[in-house]
C-alpha cells in the first residue's frame, strides 16, 4: 500500500485558502487519492477523490501532477468550521482489488478569526 | 436511510468484562469496515467484510477481538476479557465495492476500560 506523508498541522485565518499537500511517492498505477475530514468526536467524512488533473467540488479542489507523486487539497476562503484534522489516502477504488481504506496521522488545521 | 448507525454511543466496562458492537451500514453498501481511534492518532485498520465475507484482519486484531457480519447485513464487533488498552473509539464505515475508497462513517462507539 502506498505511503502517505502530510503537514502534522496547519494554522490559517478566516477568508483564506489553505493548501495542504500530501506526498505519495510509491503509488500505484490503479491507485485513487482521497481526502477525508474528520471533526472532533465524530467519524472521518469523505470531502474529494482523483486519479489525476484537478478535480472540485463543493467542497474543496484537489490538484493532481502528472506523475502522481503528490496532491493538493485546497479550500477556499476557510471558516472557522474548518478546523478538523484532513487525512489523505491512497487506494485502489475499484471492485476487483482487495482495497481498504488506510490512515495516516493527518494534518490537524486551525483556523483563526 | 440515516447513514451508518453505531451503537451503543458509549459503553463503560470494568477490565476482564466482554463487550459487543453493532453497526448497521448504508442498506446498499456491500462493504463495512471497522477501525479503532486513539486520542491525537488516526483511525487504525481492523478488519472489513464485502457482503458476509470478513476479507482481511489486521495484526491489531489480537485473539480477543471478533467481527461477525452475519447475512452481509448489520455486523457486530467482541471484545473478550477487555484490557484498559482498549479504550479507544470505535469506527465502523460502509461503502460500495465499486466505491471502496468513498466510505461513510458512523460516529463511532467510545469504549472506556476501567
Amino acid at each position: 500500500l502506498a505511503k502517505t506523508t502530510q503537514p502534522i498541522s496547519m494554522d490559517s485565518y478566516e477568508g483564506q485558502e489553505v493548501n495542504i499537500t500530501c506526498s505519495h511517492n510509491n503509488i500505484a498505477t490503479n491507485d485513487y487519492i482521497t481526502w477525508y475530514q474528520q471533526f472532533p468526536s465524530q467519524g472521518p467524512r469523505f470531502i474529494i477523490q482523483g486519479y489525476k488533473t484537478k478535480v472540485t467540488n463543493e467542497v474543496a479542489s484537489l490538484f493532481i501532477p502528472a506523475d502522481r507523486k503528490s496532491s493538493t487539497l485546497s479550500l477556499p476562503r476557510v471558516s472557522l468550521s474548518d478546523t478538523a484534522v484532513y487525512y489523505c489516502l491512497v487506494g485502489a477504488a475499484t471492485y476487483s482489488s482487495a482495497s481498504k481504506i488506510i490512515f495516516g496521522s493527518g494534518t490537524r488545521l486551525s483556523i483563526r478569526p | 436511510d440515516t447513514g451508518v448507525s453505531q451503537n451503543p454511543r458509549h459503553k463503560i466496562t470494568k477490565r476482564g468484562q466482554n463487550v459487543t458492537f453493532r453497526c448497521d451500514p448504508i442498506s446498499e453498501h456491500n462493504r463495512l469496515y471497522w477501525y479503532r481511534q486513539t486520542l491525537g492518532q488516526g483511525p487504525e485498520f481492523l478488519t472489513y467484510f464485502q457482503n458476509e465475507a470478513q476479507l482481511e484482519k489486521s495484526r491489531l486484531l489480537s485473539d480477543r477481538f471478533s467481527a461477525e457480519r452475519p447475512k452481509g447485513s448489520f455486523s457486530t464487533l467482541e471484545i473478550q476479557r477487555t484490557e484498559q488498552g482498549d479504550s479507544a473509539m470505535y469506527l465502523c464505515a460502509s461503502s460500495l465495492a465499486r466505491e471502496a475508497t468513498e466510505a461513510f462513517f458512523g460516529q463511532g462507539t467510545r469504549l472506556t476500560v476501567v
